[in-house]
């Protein structure tokens, strides 16, 4: 079945590092990808999304690339703060209209 | 305010009790979702309505029941609680209008414990 697998955490970097969080999917037709986040004590919210391949997705300074070749969607940022450090979700729609989750990557940002 | 609102926040109950999660929404999406959240296993979902007449079982809906009061109001029933329903649980709100890749907007979700 459709799935979403993300690289297991916490990750643990100091104040601006680069990030790479790693997600790929496996799906029978052609997703819509997002990644989520969750800050301490808070619901998910959007990060970024992207709808077809090669499209890049991009919000406060985070990045990921929709690459169908590779069937992945990659979170990056040049330059972590400590207020970054949240669980990060990827995830993707399909015609179902129901999104499917990874599990989460905690990511803890020190000074 | 927030858009999308749960209530409550925290809750401890008994095995064998009847709980209810409430979901509010001022957002005017006729869709909305009940997610629970586990260590280690993401967001799994409970139930889905995609209008106030329609009612579909997601993932993991054995033990629960839904029911959709209005277009604002979603609420999660626990018939009878077992412990291994403790769990994170998250309301969430979606327009179909804007097609396929619609963005879900979530609650601050419901943390509840089961002794």
């Amino acid at each position: 079945g459709d799935s979403v697998t993300q690289m297991e955490g916490p990750v643990t970097l100091s104040e601006e590092a680069f990030l790479t969080i790693n997600c790929t999917y496996t799906a029978t037709g052609y997703p819509s990808l997002f990644w989520y986040v969750q800050y301490p004590g808070e619901g998910l919210q959007l990060l970024l999304k992207a709808t077809k391949a090669d499209d890049k997705g991009s919000n406060k300074g985070f990045e990921a690339t929709y690459r169908k070749e590779t069937t992945s969607f990659h979170l990056e940022k040049g330059s972590v703060q400590v207020s970054d450090s949240a669980v990060y979700f990827c995830a993707l729609i399909l015609n179902t209209d129901k999104l499917i989750f990874g599990t989460g990557t905690r990511l803890q940002v020190f000074p | 305010d927030a858009d999308v609102t749960q209530t409550p926040r925290n809750r401890i109950t008994k095995t064998g009790k009847r709980i209810m999660l409430e979901c509010s929404q001022t957002k005017g999406h006729d869709r909305m979702y009940w997610y629970r959240q586990d260590p280690g296993l993401g967001l799994r979902l409970i139930y889905y309505s995609f209008d106030v007449k329609d009612i579909n079982k997601g993932e993991i809906s054995d033990g629960y029941s839904v029911s959709r009061q209005a277009q604002a109001k979603f609420s999660l029933s626990l018939e009878s609680a077992i412990p291994n329903q403790t769990a994170l649980y998250f309301c969430a709100t979606s327009d179909p209008d804007t097609g396929y890749a619609d963005t879900q907007y979530f609650g601050p979700g419901t943390r509840l414990t089961v002794l």
